[in-house]
């Protein structure tokens, strides 16, 4: 079975200063990892999405994510935080080669604000 | 392309009441999903669809009813409504097992008084 943890259900940055949530997953095999953004009264739309190529992944809106097999993570970064960037946030974890995106398990969100 | 489109938006039902939430994509999307977000739970997947005809449960299946009768459509039904069900709906859908994208409709407020 997949689950993820996300750590901070609420983040505070300031505008141009670096953003990192964090997520954490749990797979018996091999995982394909996606982050989502969800802004207010929307539904969500994909950032970013590891499935067993580069490890390095970027996405858009410049953030990006690194898939750490070693620590089970997959941290979402981006260099100078915008106002725009204020959403909240899925990690979601999808089992390789066993089904996939019709069935995805996302983390419980990650509220970042972005302080002028 | 529209995406993916839902109907309603907004809802309100009295408990015990039945009710059908639309969902409809124009991509061709083989595979398609429900999912229901509340506070502090992130999204959880209520029923999923691989193919017309093919429909299977997902984590929180109880209390409703999904049929797949063509590619485009893919309704989610409340039997028997209860405040419980309060929460938004997002309906999903992906090309294929491949691409591992799903994209997501813009949601059905629900609740239930």
């Amino acid at each position: 079975a997949q689950s993820v943890t996300q750590l901070g259900s609420h983040v505070s940055v300031s505008e141009g200063a670096l953003v990192l949530l964090r997520c954490n997953y749990s797979s018996s095999v091999p995982p394909y990892l996606f982050w989502y953004v969800q802004y207010p009264n929307q539904g969500l739309q994909l950032l970013l999405k590891y499935t067993s190529a580069a490890t390095l992944v970027k996405g858009i809106n410049g953030f990006e994510a690194e898939f750490k097999k070693s620590e089970t993570s997959f941290h979402l970064t981006k260099p100078s935080a915008h106002m725009s960037d204020a959403a909240e946030y899925f990690c979601a974890v999808s089992p390789a080669f066993q089904g996939g995106s019709e069935k995805l398990v996302f983390g419980k969100g990650t509220k970042l604000t972005v302080n002028p | 392309n529209a995406g993916v489109t839902q109907t309603p938006k907004f809802q309100v039902l009295k408990t015990g009441q039945s009710m059908t939430l639309q969902c409809a994509q124009d991509m061709n999307h083989e595979y398609m999903s429900w999912y229901r977000q509340d506070p502090g739970m992130g999204l959880r997947l209520i029923h999923y669809s691989v193919g017309a005809g093919i429909t299977d449960q997902g984590e929180v299946p109880n209390g409703y009813n999904v049929s797949r009768s063509t590619t485009e459509d893919f309704p989610l039904r409340l039997l028997s409504a209860a405040p419980s069900q309060t929460s938004v709906y997002f309906c999903a859908s992906s090309y294929n097992r491949v691409t591992y994208e799903q994209y997501f409709g813009p949601g059905t407020r629900l609740t239930v008084t």
